[in-house]
Parts: C-alpha cells; structure tokens; sequence
C-alpha cells in the first residue's frame, strides 16, 4: 500500500523550530520528487517546498526561503522539513505529498501534522 | 507569479444536481498543467483531475475537467452525498517549480 506518514507536528514558541518528518512506503521513493504543502486553520492550501528525487534540487515559497529547509534520505525512505524562525503565520496543518503520474498534481498525500506557533 | 482565482466562494446545490465550479488564473497556464482536488473536513485533500481534464486513478466518471489558457472548469455530473466537500484548483510552473493554489470553492448542500 502507498503511504506516507508524518510526524514531528507540536507546539512551538515564535522564533523556535521543528523538524518534520515524512515516511514513505509502497512506491519507489527515491524516484519521485516530494513536496511539503500547508494549510492553516480554514484557509486554503499553500505549496511550501519541494525537493528532486535524488535531493539535489530545492525549490521554496518565498513564504518561507532563508528560515525552512527541505532534505530527504532516500535510504530511509523520509523527507524532512527544518524549520527555524518559526511565526504565528507558520501555524498550520503540514502535509507531504508527491506527484508519481505526472509533475503537475500531486496524487499522494499524507494525512498531515499540525504546527502550531504561539507563546 | 499566476493567482489562481475559484468561484463561486459556495455553491449550494441538492443531490442529484449538476455542479460547475470555475478557476481562472491570471496568467496563461502553460501545458495545461491545472489540477483540481476535493477535500473532506480533517482529511488529506484528494486529486480527482490532472493536466485540465484527465482523471486520477479511482476518480467517478461523474467528474470531468475542462479549459485551457487561462479558464478552466470542474464539473460535477450529478451530484452524490459523498460529493460535498470543498473543491481547489491548483497549477503548476516549471521553471523554477512551484504548485499555487486557487482559495477553494465550498460545495454545500442546499
């Protein structure tokens, strides 16, 4: 079965950081980018960062560029997201996901980890 | 950078009726890299469409994606219970990558 599996979420004060971690299995994982896509408290969904298959490319919102930091370990078949200078704003429900049939739409989801950033 | 704009915000409809959702975005989406995705209250959201009309893995033949350039469509042939739920658009751009995401468009039952 295809699945990915975060955990890391909590509450943190502003400026703190948290690592988040994603386990993925059923599918080859190193073959497929990985993304890290939010949604905060009813709103919307908001794309944060996404990493290539081997790890060597990163891309980031500008949300988040310079404070965030993707990674993943493909022997271990995980993704991670570092986050550090964390704000109110930040608060949100974390979700991985990738995009296995084409690179537009991601068609795996985890069930998320909630990031919440208060004093 | 391409803003992705849903209406309407909701759409109240009974079962069995035909829903039209629309996304238009700002700037012309290139290889008609649009999604669109359903979400449940505390669930993951699901992908139902990809590359503006093509259906994901499992996905009734109830929902269709159409458009291009800039105007895009979701509809929803006959509406199930199963089927209300909030509904996003999304793009994509590849050059660097990046995924937004249109506000969502709430469908309600009336």
């Amino acid at each position: 079965e295809v699945q990915l599996v975060e955990s890391g979420g909590g509450l943190v004060q502003p400026g703190g950081s948290l690592r988040l971690s994603c386990a993925a299995s059923g599918f080859t994982f190193s073959s497929y980018a990985m993304s890290w896509v939010r949604q905060a408290p009813g709103k919307g969904l908001e794309w944060v960062s996404a990493i290539s298959g081997s790890g060597g490319s990163t891309y980031y919102a500008d949300s988040v560029k310079g404070r965030f930091t993707i990674s993943r370990d493909n022997s271990k078949n995980t993704l991670y997201l570092q986050m550090n200078s964390l704000r109110a704003e930040d608060t949100a429900v974390y979700y991985c996901a990738t995009t296995t049939v084409t690179p537009d739409a991601f068609d795996i989801w985890g069930q998320g980890t909630m990031v919440t950033v208060s004093s | 950078e391409i803003v992705l704009t849903q209406s309407p915000g909701t759409l109240s409809l009974s079962p069995g009726e035909r829903a039209t959702l629309s996304c238009r975005a700002s700037q012309s989406v290139s290889s008609s890299y649009l999604a669109w995705y359903q979400q449940k209250p505390g669930q993951a959201p699901r992908l139902l469409i990809y590359g503006a009309s093509s259906r994901a893995t499992g996905i009734p033949d109830r929902f269709s994606g159409s458009g291009s350039g800039t105007d895009f469509t979701l509809t929803i042939s006959r509406l199930e219970p199963e089927d209300f739920a909030v509904y996003y658009c999304q793009q994509y751009g590849s050059s660097p990558p990046i995924w937004t995401f249109g506000q969502g468009t709430k469908v309600e039952i009336k």
